[in-house]
């Protein structure tokens, strides 16, 4: 799986939007871009993934760029709850490794 | 659907102890996946199962270490003897299968083991 690089720490005032990076310089054609985010004491959870298409849900929108060397999640209106870890993991469907990073730590501060 | 359930929620033992975690995934979930948390080393995954059967237990850390999966429902992971390092939260994931979009897996709340 291809390698990703994200800024170890973040910050973001309550209500902003709150983007957030990831290279993945090194990714596949057939590698999906996934983001999990872990809130203090809590399991992962999943957020998004994309392959090479924008795409949006309830919790976020992910924005691949054309060259699908990088990538942003965006958090519309950042919350207080909002605070955690947010990995960005590449890998290819059918391989169910998640390999994680060290992620970046996001805060929102009021 | 309740998640993915694990217990105990923390487990504190002596050095030496046999440890056992235990996890139900989630219904008609055909993966499941155990990993473990340390400030050290991260998120890693130990052991995956697919329809009850190990496929890759390369995150194993050593022999004392083994993992069962009986059934659809329930999975152990055991730790024998269990050293002070083995000290980290570990948890349970499962999946619906390994295709795009099921393969998202779900994670449950950990068990936080402590081995003095």
């Amino acid at each position: 799986d291809a390698k990703t690089t994200q800024p170890p720490s973040m910050d973001c005032a309550e209500g902003r939007a709150a983007n957030l990076p990831c290279n993945h310089s090194t990714i596949s054609g057939n590698e999906y871009v996934y983001w999990y985010r872990q809130i203090h004491s809590q399991g992962p959870q999943y957020i998004i993934h994309g392959l090479k298409n924008n795409e949006t849900n309830e919790m976020a929108s992910l924005i691949i760029t054309e060259d699908r060397k990088s990538s942003t999640l965006i958090l519309p209106h950042a919350t207080l709850r909002d605070t955690a870890v947010y990995y960005c993991i590449v890998r290819v469907q059918g391989a169910q490794k998640l390999v994680f990073g060290q992620g970046t730590r996001l805060t929102i501060n009021p | 659907d309740a998640g993915v359930i694990q217990s105990p929620r923390h487990e504190v033992t002596e050095m030496g102890q046999e440890v056992t975690l235990r996890c139900k995934p989630i219904s008609g979930h055909d993966y499941l996946f155990w990993y473990r948390q340390t400030m050290m080393r991260g998120l890693e995954l130990l052991i995956y199962f697919n329809n009850n059967v190990p496929i890759d237990d390369s995150g194993m850390p050593e022999d004392r270490f083994s993992a069962k999966m009986p059934n659809a429902s329930f999975s152990t992971l055991k730790i024998q003897p269990s050293e002070p390092r083995d000290s980290a939260v570990y948890f349970c994931a499962s999946s619906l299968s390994d295709r795009v979009p099921q393969e998202t897996q779900y994670f449950g709340p950990g068990t936080r083991l402590l081995v003095l």
